[in-house]
């Protein structure tokens, strides 16, 4: 089935600790992003890539990475957590850059301790 | 500061009546706008939207109206199902979509 996969779908963390969420689509589409989503905040986009090879900074990209080798996969980097980072991670996919509608993952649940 | 307004975290229907859902928005060069649907444990997904050029869109049971003089967006749904119970988003476009805060749907049986 065409989609979004995330992994995993949670995860309890130290702080300090690194750790990288794994998001792959099989839809060709050539933008993805990483939103965060917190209660009473909605969802907050990250970092972005339009295109595979480039990357982009959100609204709350502060102690993020990600990096884009290729059209499907978009891995979403935690350095060195930090318990502010505890959130519920959505990944999501567009066919193009400006707007589109997004196709969102499942999510990832991180608690960071 | 909140490009995006979702003002009523909450809002309770009866089965059968209609829902209501509203959005604020400040950026006047917001030239699309959306609404997605989440339920618990799953990521949020696409229910319809509507271009600056528009001031309606229907899609079945849903219709969503846009007052750009106003800076508002508004999603009905009639007749509500129970099904519907979820939490909304209205999500505004210029560049990269912003999203509103949610509504969180209760269609009481």
């Amino acid at each position: 089935i065409a989609g979004i996969t995330q992994a995993p779908t949670s995860q309890i963390l130290a702080a300090g600790r690194r750790m990288t969420l794994r998001c792959t689509q099989d839809m060709r589409h050539n933008a993805m992003y990483w939103y965060r989503q917190d209660l009473g905040l909605g969802l907050r986009l990250i970092h972005y890539s339009n295109t595979a090879g480039t990357t982009g900074k959100g609204e709350v990209p502060d102690g993020y990475s990600v990096s884009r080798a290729n059209t499907d996969d978009f891995p979403l980097t935690l350095a060195s957590a930090v318990p502010s980072q505890t959130s519920v991670y959505f990944c999501a996919s567009s066919d193009t850059q400006t707007g589109d509608t997004q196709y969102f993952g499942p999510g990832t649940r991180l608690t960071v301790l | 500061d909140q490009q995006v307004k979702q003002n009523s975290p909450s809002l309770s229907v009866q089965e059968g009546r209609i829902s209501i859902l509203n959005c604020d928005y400040t950026n006047s060069m917001f030239d699309y706008f959306l609404w997605y649907k989440k339920y618990p444990a799953e990521g949020p997904t696409f229910l319809i939207s509507i271009s600056s050029i528009k001031d309606k869109n229907e899609d079945g049971r849903f219709t969503v109206f846009l007052n750009k003089s106003a800076k508002h967006l508004s999603l009905h749904i009639v007749p509500s199902q129970p099904g519907d119970s979820a939490v909304y988003f209205c999500a505004a476009s210029e560049d990269k979509l912003i999203f509103g805060t949610g509504t969180l749907l209760a269609v009481q049986p």
